[in-house]
């Protein structure tokens, strides 16, 4: 069974800085690509960065371009979103989410996804 | 970046009955070289995160029920909902896969009339 687990959220003040985790499991990690997703609170969905299944390309919105990098462990099946120089409008849940498309694409639906954590940016 | 839109905002249908929602790209998403159109829809309840429903804007994701199909090509999709269930109320989006960023349509939200 596929299992994206988000971890690492938090209350942050402007500025400052988050790391966030998404653990995962059931299937062959680094065949696929990853992404994530956010959901700023009542609103829809944000695409904000991806990671290429063969580790050779990463992709940003330009929301966070400059300011968060998204990488993989591929050994430890863990995805990562270092997110820095962090505003009120980054306050959001943040999905992990993997492509459907094997072989690693980064151009494929995303076909399951994590609970999500929630990032609050506040003074 | 490709804009998606969708239409309507919301609505509401009574049970068994036929639900449409329309999503729009700013260009279109058809890749000529592999003749696929690179258009997803996902169902979101409260709460929970996006579920896949259709990828490559027709191929109903493993498991969902046939009731909800998806049409269209290059710039104008179509999701239908073919007899509403009571569990179908959520939000739908649709997204295009087809040029980074990836994009989102707004959601549509559908309700029980």
């Amino acid at each position: 069974e596929v299992q994206l687990l988000e971890s690492g959220g938090g209350l942050v003040q402007p500025g400052g800085s988050l790391r966030l985790s998404c653990a995962a499991s059931g299937f062959t990690f680094s065949s696929y690509a990853m992404s994530w997703v956010r959901q700023a609170p009542g609103k829809g969905l944000e695409w904000v960065s991806g990671f290429s299944g063969d580790g050779g390309s990463t992709y940003y919105a330009d929301s966070v371009k400059g300011r968060f990098t998204i990488s993989r462990d591929n050994s430890k099946n863990t995805l990562y979103l270092q997110m820095n120089s962090l505003r009120a409008e980054d306050t959001a849940v943040y999905y992990c989410a993997k492509g459907n498309n094997v072989g690693g694409t980064s151009y494929s639906a995303f076909d399951y996804w994590g609970q999500g954590t929630l990032v609050t940016v506040s003074s | 970046d490709i804009v998606m839109t969708q239409s309507p905002d919301s609505l509401a249908v009574s049970l068994g009955e036929r639900a449409t929602i329309n999503c729009k790209s700013s260009q279109s998403v058809l890749y000529s070289s592999n003749n696929k159109n690179y258009l997803a829809w996902y169902q979101q309840k409260p709460g929970q995160p996006p579920k896949l429903l259709i990828y490559w804007a027709s191929t109903r994701e493993s498991g969902v029920p046939d009731r909800f199909s998806g049409s269209g090509s290059g710039t104008d999709f179509t999701l239908t909902i073919s007899s509403l269930q009571a569990e179908d109320v959520a939000v739908y989006y649709c997204q295009q896969y087809y040029n980074i960023p990836f994009t989102f349509g707004p959601g549509t939200k559908v309700d029980i009339k």
